[in-house]
């Protein structure tokens, strides 16, 4: 079974600092993962995802993740921080063939202080 | 850019009323997907449907939920006896493949509310 831990249910930055929005996973077997955004009234966005190759993934909005094997890591960064990527942030993984769901994690507040 | 819409945004309904909850998936895709959020909790799977039939559900997923997909453009989910637990945001989502990277396009939700 896959599961998704975020550590930080909030996260607040300043304009301009570094986003760092922290996820672990566990799984048996590679996964897949995936960032989601959701801005307030609005549906999951997809902000990037991990499938093969490149453990380094750019994502929209000038957001990327490192997929990082050994850490068993997927933390999404913003080297500088915008008043509108103020938002939740939702980790998951999808860990093996046939199995189509996703498994999320419970979800990062991130604020932006001016 | 297509997107998923969900109706209604907003619901509230007595406990042991039936609700049903409709989505339009992007019109080229094949797989759907409800999933729901509990305030406070994870987003958690309930359902996929392919071909016109449930391909997974969760331990969820039980006899007061179905879904069905009544003509080309709309997805339900039906729940037949609503209990109070059942309040959450409820999310559909549609993906065009079923491989291990495909993307799942998610809705807006719609939150419904059992009193």
């Amino acid at each position: 079974a896959q599961s998704v831990t975020q550590l930080g249910s909030h996260v607040s930055v300043s304009e301009g600092a570094l986003v760092l929005l922290r996820c672990n996973y566990s799984s048996s077997v590679p996964p897949y993962l995936f960032w989601y955004v959701q801005y307030p009234n609005q549906g999951l966005q997809l902000l990037l995802k991990y499938t093969t190759g490149a453990t380094l993934v750019k994502g929209i909005n000038g957001f990327e993740a490192e997929f990082k094997k050994s850490e068993t890591s997927f933390h999404l960064t913003k080297p500088s921080a915008h008043m509108s990527d103020a938002a939740e942030y939702f980790c998951a993984v999808r860990g093996n063939f046939g199995n189509e769901k996703l498994t999320f994690g419970t979800g990062t507040r991130l604020t932006i202080i001016p | 850019e297509p997107e998923v819409t969900q109706t209604p945004s907003h619901q509230v309904t007595q406990m042991g009323q039936e609700v049903i909850l409709r989505c339009v998936p992007i019109s080229n895709h094949l797989y759907f997907y409800w999933y729901r959020q509990i305030l406070g909790q994870k987003v958690e799977f309930l359902v996929s449907f392919y071909n016109n039939e449930i391909s997974e559900k969760s331990e969820i997923f039980d006899d007061q939920f179905s879904v069905e997909r009544p003509d080309g453009s709309n997805f339900t989910l039906k729940i037949r006896s609503t209990k109070l637990e059942d309040s959450a945001m409820y999310f559909c989502a549609s993906s065009e493949g079923q491989g291990m990277g495909e993307t799942q396009y998610f809705g807006p939700g719609t939150r419904l509310l059992v009193l």
